[in-house]
């Protein structure tokens, strides 16, 4: 399974853009980088996905690199709302394998 | 998007019995469901996966005899804690994959077992 590194924690002001970085050096081609979070004492929830292009929704933006051994997950104008473990998953159709995630905070 | 329910959100037992957890996916078939634990601060650990009509696959440390799974229909999947002992207490959590050009994984709300 490939392996993906992500800052265990990060802070963000809220209104500003939250950038987090996830390295996925050891992904296969065929497998497409997700990001889910959990906001605290839920399950997870979608946030965006893509294989190569950069993908963008009204969650979030995403942008991967052309090696595709990393990506940005972007969230334009974070909320508090937006306080959670954000997790970077590499995959195709077999089952998710989560990492440690990025505690993001967002502060007013 | 989809919806994945699980069942019941919250459960205290005592020590020896028995607790089962449903998982449904409301609007979407699902061939694979995927149960999950998660203790505190820690990420969520695949326990095992289930499949409509056949057998689950447990991941490797997980007893099969301990956590049972039933997938009996392409809408519910139970987990089954036997024999629960204070240790067992976890947030559960299960998936639910609808396939499609992009294959996706739901997730329900999870269940928070409390063993007595």
């Amino acid at each position: 399974d490939a392996k993906t590194t992500q800052p265990p924690s990060m802070d963000c002001a809220e209104g500003r853009a939250a950038n987090l970085p996830c390295n996925h050096s050891t992904i296969s081609g065929n497998e497409y980088v997700y990001w889910y979070r959990q906001i605290h004492s839920q399950g997870p929830q979608y946030i965006i996905h893509g294989l190569k292009n950069n993908e963008t929704n009204e969650m979030a933006s995403l942008i991967i690199t052309e090696d595709r051994k990393s990506s940005t997950l972007i969230l334009p104008h974070a909320t508090l709302r937006d306080t959670a473990v954000y997790y970077c998953l590499p995959y195709n159709t077999d089952k998710l394998i989560f990492g440690t995630g990025t505690r993001l905070q967002v502060f007013p | 998007g989809a919806v994945v329910s699980q069942h019941p959100s919250w459960v205290i037992c005592k020590s020896g019995t028995s607790v089962k957890i449903e998982c449904r996916s409301l609007d979407f078939q699902a061939t694979t469901m995927f149960w999950y634990r998660q203790f505190p601060k820690q990420s969520l650990m695949l326990m095992a996966t289930s499949n409509e009509g056949s057998k689950a696959t447990y991941e490797q440390g997980v007893e099969k005899d301990k956590f049972l799974i039933n997938h009996a229909s392409l809408t519910l999947s139970t987990l089954t804690v036997t024999s629960a002992h204070p240790e067992d207490s976890s947030f559960y959590i299960c998936s639910a994959n609808r396939e499609g050009r992009d294959t996706e994984a739901f997730f329900g709300q999870g269940t928070r077992l409390t063993v007595v």
